[in-house]
């Protein structure tokens, strides 16, 4: 199993550009999660996802948007990128409530 | 107040030295993670606890409830367990087992 898979690993945008950081994982897991981790803070959650279909915002939602269609991908798009979303970004899943998070390797965004 | 606290939040230690990093916090949970972020990024899940004490190799997580404390231990440490260790809290009121993270704890352990 490759586990959590996100790409790319890193990217370069100019202000107003859009752009979807994927993340895909191939342990069926129905839980997945998207966070940003800036430099000396904890990681937060921008939204998450309890089963194909089904999305709902964390705590940090504004200015992205996310989709699960099925329960492998669960895409992140920026849509007007600003310098403020500079940040590393990890997607990560687990089987249930009572079952640790898997991370994916993270996403080095910059926006320039 | 954050409602997750780590101490220290950096930490130098010398190869073979017991290590203890705690965490805090202020909401009711229903689990406490511990994670551990590689110097190249990956995040690791160690730990996921809601009682008494877990042992791994040589780490060792324990959760007080009542007092809402946790502490990770790592006995005989060795420079391969240089990372930052994050606490998580999975709180009781919180939707989907969402977590709450620290900020971390830098380890640095020379040889």
């Amino acid at each position: 199993n490759a586990g959590v898979t996100q790409t790319p690993k890193f990217r370069i945008l100019k202000i107003g550009q859009s752009m979807t950081l994927q993340c895909t994982q191939d342990m069926n897991h129905n839980y997945m999660y998207w966070y940003r981790q800036d430099p000396g803070m904890g990681l937060k959650l921008i939204y998450y996802s309890v089963g194909a279909g089904i999305t709902d915002k964390g705590e940090v939602p504004n200015g992205y948007n996310v989709s699960r269609s099925t329960t492998e991908d669960f895409p992140l798009r920026l849509e007007l990128a600003a310098p403020s979303q500079t940040s590393v970004y990890f997607c990560a899943s687990r089987d249930s409530l009572n079952q640790p998070q898997h991370f994916g390797d993270g996403t080095r965004l910059s926006i320039l | 107040k954050n409602e997750v606290e780590q101490s220290p939040q950096n930490l130098t230690a010398q190869e073979g030295e017991f290590i203890t990093i705690n965490c805090s916090y202020s909401v009711g949970i229903s689990a406490l993670h511990w994670l551990q972020q590689h110097p190249g990024g990956g995040i690791v899940s160690l730990f996921m606890l809601s009682s008494g004490k877990k042992k791994h190799g040589r780490l060792i997580a324990t959760i007080n409830i009542q007092e809402k404390h946790s502490s990770l231990h790592i006995t005989a440490s060795h420079p391969r367990d240089s990372a930052v260790y994050i606490c998580a809290a999975a709180s009781r009121g919180g939707s989907q087992g969402n977590l709450i993270f620290g900020k971390g704890t830098k380890l640095s352990v020379k040889p």
